[in-house]
């Protein structure tokens, strides 16, 4: 499809293990964004990228959490050793470098992360 | 700091009337405000941005917002509410100036339109 896709979808996992998940934005946006939606609250901002580098990382809420997107398309989100305070849905969002100005922001369907 | 509150979890209204989700903001300097609704089981979606000229802003889906500098409000407006206008919606600021893309959002309001 044209949108934003986010895999998988939902995954379990114990507590401790590492997760990646996985982003594709629409082809051609240059900026890609990932953020953190808990229960019952608004989406927090963990990471932007603009092309391959990481523009600004200050979401990031410890070392456990990193992010990469070597080819300026595709990003993964990587989570060491997961804590059950790391349990929510993990948005991707892509956008042209106009709208990483505006705040046109094309979210995907987001990553429901469940630490048991 | 950047922020934006939203003071209602929920809002009901009849279909066919007008309604209105409340948005409140505190930014430095000009404020870039945004509408982002979110559907079950779909991503967000951009409604509408004010960042700067008429204080009515028109987006999506007859969807407007009035931008208020003296009351740091940004309400989102319709004037007939459908049913299918039942989702959550977020208020969110840009945190900063600059190509950062990161947005600042509220916690978000309920709105259930009934038949």
């Amino acid at each position: 499809g044209a949108g934003v896709s986010q895999t998988p979808s939902n995954k379990v996992t114990e507590k401790g293990k590492y997760v990646e998940l996985r982003c594709d934005p629409i082809s051609g946006h240059t900026a890609l964004y990932w953020y953190r939606q808990s229960l019952g609250q608004g989406p927090e901002f963990l990471i932007y990228f603009q092309g391959t580098g990481a523009a600004d990382d200050s979401g990031l809420p410890n070392d456990r959490f990193f992010a990469v997107r070597p080819e300026g398309s595709v990003s993964t989100l990587k989570i060491q050793r997961t804590e059950r305070g790391d349990s929510a849905v993990y948005l991707c969002a892509s956008s042209t470098r106009q709208g990483a100005n505006t705040g046109e922001l094309f979210f995907g369907e987001g990553s429901r992360l469940t630490v048991l | 700091a950047q922020s934006v509150a939203q003071p209602e979890d929920q809002v009901n209204v009849a279909e066919g009337n007008p309604l209105t989700v409340k948005c409140t903001y505190s930014v430095s300097g000009n404020p870039y405000l945004f509408w982002y609704v979110q559907y079950p089981n779909r991503g967000l979606q951009f409604l509408l941005k004010y960042i700067t000229g008429d204080n009515l802003v028109k987006g999506s889906y007859g969807f407007e917002a009035e931008f208020n500098k003296s009351q740091t409000s940004f309400h989102l407006k319709k004037p007939s509410a459908l049913v299918s206008d039942s989702a959550l919606y977020f208020c969110a600021v840009r945190d900063g100036p600059g190509n950062t893309g990161k947005l600042i959002f509220g916690q978000g309001t309920t709105l259930q339109v009934k038949p």
